[in-house]
Formats: structure tokens, C-alpha cells, sequence
């Protein structure tokens, strides 16, 4: 069993939808951090969080720590946004590794 | 750009070839780290490097050596890899090693063993 689930695994959207990514947790956690993976192969780093929500541009993540569940939006989607998702969490005290989801792949068509 | 710079890009090499994978970063991170994804697979951790002393080796093979000669710079180098080495490797650093904290990613290094 994974440590870490993210629904859907995969979505296609019409450029300009809202669109929400989930990832669910079954440890207890110190961060989450929501990935994005272009085709080419390099990853950024979206966000990390703790607690509650954040915001940069048109992307959004929110995280409920009692529920162990995060959620990544994207409002007005672009065929830019054509990525996969990867949603990882640190387990507390260690702080020295990642649980990763398996990742969402996503493709905005115009 | 990315803040993180690996070369080369691609690599295509026999499984008698020695060749190394470089990683570099001017952000002031005294972490870096290697990890290794097959396809549409999460990445998986190899080696942490903290203050340029290797911190975690996740039971990988010999035929794979980290080396860090100073705070910017890491290296893995590759001797006798197997096809199923073929993967993308990623490099990536953070301010300490510790996982609650943002990582920088490269745009990775994709080899392919002949």
C-alpha cells in the first residue's frame, strides 16, 4: 500500500477549466509538497506545505492536516500547464526522506 | 532557467564505459542530492550529500559513486551499469538536508546503457 495517493492519475482538460488535483496520506506528516514534472524531465518545486492554504498566480494548494488529504487547483488552465503532478510528504522528526504519490498527468488542450 | 545545472542532458553508453553525471548549484545549499526515475515512476532517492559529506546512500549499487568536491558541485560517476540503469537522473539541492524543506531540481540527465 502506497503511503501516498493521488487521484486522478490521469486528466485532460479544455483550456480555461478549473482544474483539481487530490492526494491523500496515510502518515503522520511535517510537510507536503506538491511537484511539477514537465515532458522534458526537469521537476520544480510548486509548494510546500503544513498547514492551511497558498497561492502563486493561478495555481492554489490547500492542505487539511485532520484529514490527511491536500488538494492542488489550477484556475483558467493553459496548454502550458500539460505536466505531471507528483505529490510527496517528509514524515515528522526524521525529516530525511519523501513518500511520493505516483503522480497525475495532466494535458490542457486549447 | 533552472537553478540547478546538470550535464549532459543525454547520455548514451555501453555497459563497459566509465562516464559521470555532473550537478551544479550557486544557491549557497549545503544539500544535494541524486535520485533516479524510471518511467512514469516517482523518483527514487540514491545518495544525500550534506556540508559535502555523503549523509544517506539508499543501499544503491557500487557501480554508481557520488563524489562531492566542494559545496556547489556533485558527481556521479558510472562504471559497468546494466540496461536496467536506463533512467532518468535527477539532481537537487536544498538549504540543509532535510526533506521539510523546498528542493531545487534539475532538468536531469536521461542514460541510456547499451
Amino acid at each position: 500500500k502506497n503511503e501516498v495517493e493521488q487521484s486522478p492519475q490521469n486528466l485532460t482538460a479544455q483550456e480555461g477549466e478549473f482544474i483539481t488535483i487530490n492526494c491523500s496520506y496515510s502518515v503522520g506528516i511535517s510537510a507536503l509538497h506538491w511537484l511539477q514534472q514537465h515532458p522534458g524531465g526537469g521537476i520544480v518545486s510548486l509548494f510546500m506545505l503544513s498547514s492551511g492554504k497558498k497561492k502563486h498566480g493561478r495555481l492554489i494548494a490547500t492542505i487539511n492536516i485532520q484529514e490527511k488529504h491536500s488538494s492542488l487547483h489550477i484556475t483558467a488552465s493553459h496548454p502550458r500547464d500539460s505536466a505531471v503532478y507528483i505529490c510527496a510528504v517528509t514524515p515528522p522528526n526524521t525529516g530525511n526522506q519523501f513518500y511520493f504519490g505516483t503522480g497525475t498527468s495532466l494535458t490542457v488542450i486549447p | 532557467d533552472t537553478e540547478v545545472t546538470q550535464t549532459p542532458k543525454h547520455l548514451v553508453m555501453g555497459m563497459t564505459n566509465k562516464k559521470s553525471l555532473k550537478c551544479e548549484q550557486h544557491m549557497g545549499h549545503r544539500a544535494m542530492y541524486w535520485y533516479k526515475q524510471k518511467a512514469k515512476k516517482p523518483p527514487e532517492l540514491m545518495f544525500v550529500y550534506s556540508y559535502e559529506k555523503l549523509s544517506i546512500n539508499e543501499s544503491v549499487p557500487s557501480r554508481f559513486s557520488p563524489e562531492c568536491p566542494n559545496s556547489s558541485l556533485l558527481n556521479l560517476h558510472l562504471h559497468a551499469l546494466q540496461p536496467e540503469d536506463s533512467a532518468l537522473y535527477l539532481c537537487a539541492s536544498s538549504r540543509v538536508d532535510r526533506f521539510d524543506q523546498p528542493q531545487h531540481f534539475g532538468d536531469g540527465t536521461r542514460l541510456s546503457i547499451l
